[in-house]
Order: C-alpha cells, then structure tokens, then sequence
C-alpha cells in the first residue's frame, strides 16, 4: 500500500490568497484526521471524519478554516484567506475505523505551509 | 490547556546508553497511550503504545511504563542508536473523545555516535 498521500509537499503562499491541501487515505480505512504541527503547540488536531462525514471540528482554529471529504478516498483542507500565522505542517492521518481506540492512526508525510 | 506534555524538547545520548523520555498528562479519563517517531519531512509513525490496565509494555529496544497515580508515562529506549535520532510524540485518548489522540509538543532524541 502507499500509504497517506499528501499534496503539496510544500506550499508558499501570500498572505490572503487561498490554500488547499490535500489527502488520499489508506484504501480501506474509514476515518480521516487533519493535524496541524507547530513548535508552540505539537500536533494539534484540526478535524476528523468517519465515513466521509466530519464528527468533529472543533480544533478548527477559525472560520478561515474549512475541510472537505467527497468521498472516501480524498479530502481537502482549506485555508481562505490565509495568513502567516498559518505557517505550519499540517498532516492528514487515516485509520481504520472509529471504535475503539487502539487501532493506529497513519500518518502522511505533511505538507509545509508558509505563508508571507 | 495542554492536556499532555512533553517538558524536555531535547534530550542527547550516547550510542549504547539509555535514553529515556518522559511524559505527562492531566486527564484521568485517558486509558490508552501511545508513542510515535518522528524523521524530519516524514510523518510520525506508531512505535508502541500501552493500555491503561498494564504498567509495562515491551517491543525489542522499546518500552513503555504507565505509573497511573502520577498521570506519568515514560519510553525507554536501550540500547540507543544512531537512528534512533528523531522527534519522538506522546499521545493519550480515552474518555468521551475515545478515538481522539491528543498529543504531546515532542521530544527531539539526538543520540550521538
């Protein structure tokens, strides 16, 4: 398997232009994370899915902020407009599914942010 | 608030001894912990976790000890190698949001040869 596959790898954006990044899970898995990573804060989640439904968002740090999942093979994370505090890596991660908690979350190798 | 922590942003070791990384947290109702590993421009990826009825888990090199009445978690890595070299995230989950890893701000492991 190729495991979670992130685009872009990098992103350079200005300040107020929109930015969307993106996910691929596993093939087969049910649940969808969104982190954001900073020095200050770690991994933080943003929002998860299961079954291509959001059951919470409230890490969503603003309005500016919105993610999508289509279908079960791709969301979408959306900044608009952005700002440099946005700066981060952010990760999507997928899992199996929601019960329990002992099955892994994988994690795609993120995509940098920089907003100037 | 942060629920769990990770006080020591870096930790160096010789090659060979232990390192040993420490995590806090605050919420009883977490019963299931976990460590994830770190390469630059990787993603983490799962090294070990423990549920809250063990005090001790073992995989090769790595353990995991849970003092529960400290809200207290530790990964002991023996010997230490060079690859071991990464940022290395505590995560609990339980309670209401039993699906939900709430990570640790990270270790950075710097094992020198």
């Amino acid at each position: 398997d190729a495991g979670v596959i992130q685009s872009p790898r990098h992103e350079v954006t200005e300040m107020g232009q929109e930015v969307t990044l993106r996910c691929k899970p596993i093939s087969g898995h049910n649940s969808l994370f969104w982190y954001r990573q900073t020095m200050m804060r770690g991994l933080e989640l943003l929002i998860y899915f299961n079954n291509n439904v959001p059951i919470d968002d409230s890490g969503m740090p603003e309005d500016r902020f919105s993610a999508k999942m289509p279908n079960a093979s791709f969301s979408t994370l959306k900044i608009q407009p952005s700002e440099p505090r946005d700066s981060a890596v952010y990760f999507c991660a997928s899992r199996l599914g929601l019960a329990g908690n002992t099955d892994t979350q994988y994690f795609g190798p993120g995509t940098r942010l920089t907003v100037l | 608030d942060q629920q769990v922590k990770q006080n020591s942003p870096s930790l160096s070791v010789q090659e060979g001894r232990i390192s040993i990384l420490n995590c806090d947290y605050t919420n009883s109702m977490f019963d299931y912990f976990l460590w994830y590993k770190k390469y630059p421009a990787e993603g983490p990826t799962f090294l070990i976790s423990i549920s809250s009825i063990k005090d001790k888990n073992e995989d090769g090199r790595f353990t995991v000890f849970l003092n529960k009445s400290a809200k207290h978690l530790s990964l002991h890595i023996v010997p230490s190698q060079p690859g071991d070299s990464a940022v290395y995230f505590c995560a609990a989950s339980g309670g209401s949001g039993t699906y939900k890893y709430i990570f640790g701000t990270g270790t950075r492991l710097k094992v020198l040869a």
